[in-house]
């Protein structure tokens, strides 16, 4: 039980346009959606925290009209990023918990290229 | 505010040969404490957990780990590794409930030699 799926795994696309990651809770009912961004040989950064139905909360430094999150219901919660640069390239992991006391699980990552 | 730091970056061990991953953390209040295991190109997968009661918590794959409250510590055990147990190691901290925001330690990485 308990698993997310994050699709795509893997984007490679142009400076400048816009790409949309999806974060699905395949088996639980998720009023919580995490999104984090990894670069390489580092520890997780935190992005933004989602609930259900409400607006997502950022981290400090990172910008909310650049990485665009929607949570619009239990199951789903998406992350676009917005006119992508080389520099937003990097390996971007949801993660989502449901009611109770239970743990966040994660996605497989999705790893966005800029060229 | 909580702080999570995992004492060594990197930890080479032979196959079959014991393991401990170290992990001490921060915080002002009780925190629930997590280790996840990240393969390369993957996401994270939950370990194990310590929310309550006993403090030596057995998880996945062989794994355990043991909550110490007064050295604020939880550090992780495999008496045996397997070249499949290569992977970067993560501990992790919430407060309040176990889904909530974690605070990440900076990560071991595991080299199972043969």
């Amino acid at each position: 039980g308990a698993v997310v799926s994050q699709h795509p795994s893997r984007v490679i696309c142009k400076s400048g346009t816009s790409v949309k990651i999806e974060c699905r809770s395949l088996d639980f009912q998720a009023t919580t959606m995490f999104w984090y961004r990894q670069f390489p040989k580092q520890s997780l950064m935190l992005m933004a925290t989602s609930n259900e139905g409400s607006k997502a909360t950022y981290e400090q430094g990172v910008e909310k009209d650049k990485f665009l999150i929607n949570h619009a219901s239990l199951t789903l919660s998406t992350l676009t990023v917005t006119s992508a640069h080389p520099e937003d390239s990097s390996f971007y992991i949801c993660s989502a918990s449901g009611q109770g006391n239970q743990p966040q699980h994660f996605g497989d990552g999705t790893r966005l290229s800029i060229l | 505010a909580q702080s999570v730091t995992q004492l060594d970056s990197q930890v080479p061990v032979f196959e079959e040969a014991p393991v401990e991953l170290r992990c001490n953390y921060s915080s002002s209040v009780s925190v629930y404490l997590f280790w996840y295991v990240q393969y390369p190109n993957q996401g994270l997968q939950l370990l194990l957990k310590y929310l309550s009661g006993s403090t030596l918590v057995k998880g996945i794959n062989g794994f355990e780990a043991e909550f110490n409250k007064s050295q604020t510590s939880f550090h992780l055990r495999k008496p045996s590794v397997h070249i499949s147990d290569t992977a970067e190691y993560f501990c992790a901290v919430s407060v309040g409930a176990a889904g909530n925001k974690l605070t990440f330690g900076g990560g071991t990485r595991v080299l199972v030699k043969p």
